[in-house]
């Protein structure tokens, strides 16, 4: 069976980056995109970004360009999230997610257990 | 990109029929028929209940029915059940590789 499994809770300084991991397990890791999704306090989920495990293109969040890059490693089954220059508001819970199939446009069916990122001086 | 609005909250008591309404725009909802529905009890990863509009995933209940009219889409829970009490999200590709997140509704059982 399918299981995501994200890195443990993190707190940072803001200006300072975070990385989240996502180890996948139970499929064939290259035929299926991956997403980030994230949530904070008090609020709804946000789309973050994608990126295709087959071949790296990513395409992210129009207010996070700049900030944030997604990586995936194929000979661990891993997918990365990384956010760089923190600010207060970008704490969060942030989940990966595995994408229906390889495309973008398709939905995500199965989730990470969520990272919560904190971001306090 | 703009959420999608969804009403804060809908309830209704248990057995009834209850629909979560979904309004976007032209550029995601109303240009795709790919809507999907998420259901996210506080502390648990977020659960895909319906994609593609109407299309139900292995395991999912038929209690629960998608549909799209212009703009908006829907989710339909019929026979509500205590177990349904969660937030629920619609979700819309919008284009370019991008997908946009609705408001977020809040289900209670009465």
């Amino acid at each position: 069976q399918v299981h995501l499994v994200q890195s443990g809770a993190e707190v940072k300084k803001p200006g300072a980056s975070v990385k989240v991991s996502c180890k996948a397990s139970g499929y064939t890791f290259t035929s299926y995109g991956f997403s980030w999704v994230r949530q904070a306090p008090g609020q709804g989920l946000e789309w973050m970004g994608w990126i295709s495990v087959a071949n790296g293109n990513t395409n992210y969040a129009q207010k996070l360009q700049g900030r944030v890059t997604m990586t995936t490693e194929t000979s661990t089954s891993t997918a990365y999230m990384e956010l760089r220059s923190l600010r207060s508001d970008d704490t969060a819970v942030y989940y990966c997610a595995r994408n229906h199939n390889e495309f973008s446009a398709s939905p995500l069916d199965y989730w990470g257990q969520g990272t919560l990122v904190t971001v306090s001086s | 990109q703009s959420a999608l609005t969804q009403p804060a909250s809908v309830s209704g008591s248990p057995g009834q029929s209850i629909t979560i309404s979904c309004t976007g725009t032209s550029s995601d909802v109303g240009s795709y028929n790919l809507v999907s529905w998420y259901q996210h009890h506080p502390g648990k990863a977020p659960k895909l209940m319906i994609y593609e509009v109407s299309k139900r995933p292995s395991g999912v209940s038929n209690r629960f029915s998608g549909s799209t009219s212009g703009n908006t889409a829907s989710l339909t829970i019929s026979g509500l059940q205590a177990e349904d009490e969660a937030d629920y999200y619609c979700c819309s590709y919008a284009g370019s590789s991008t997908h946009v997140f609705g408001t977020g509704t809040k289900v209670t059982v009465l």
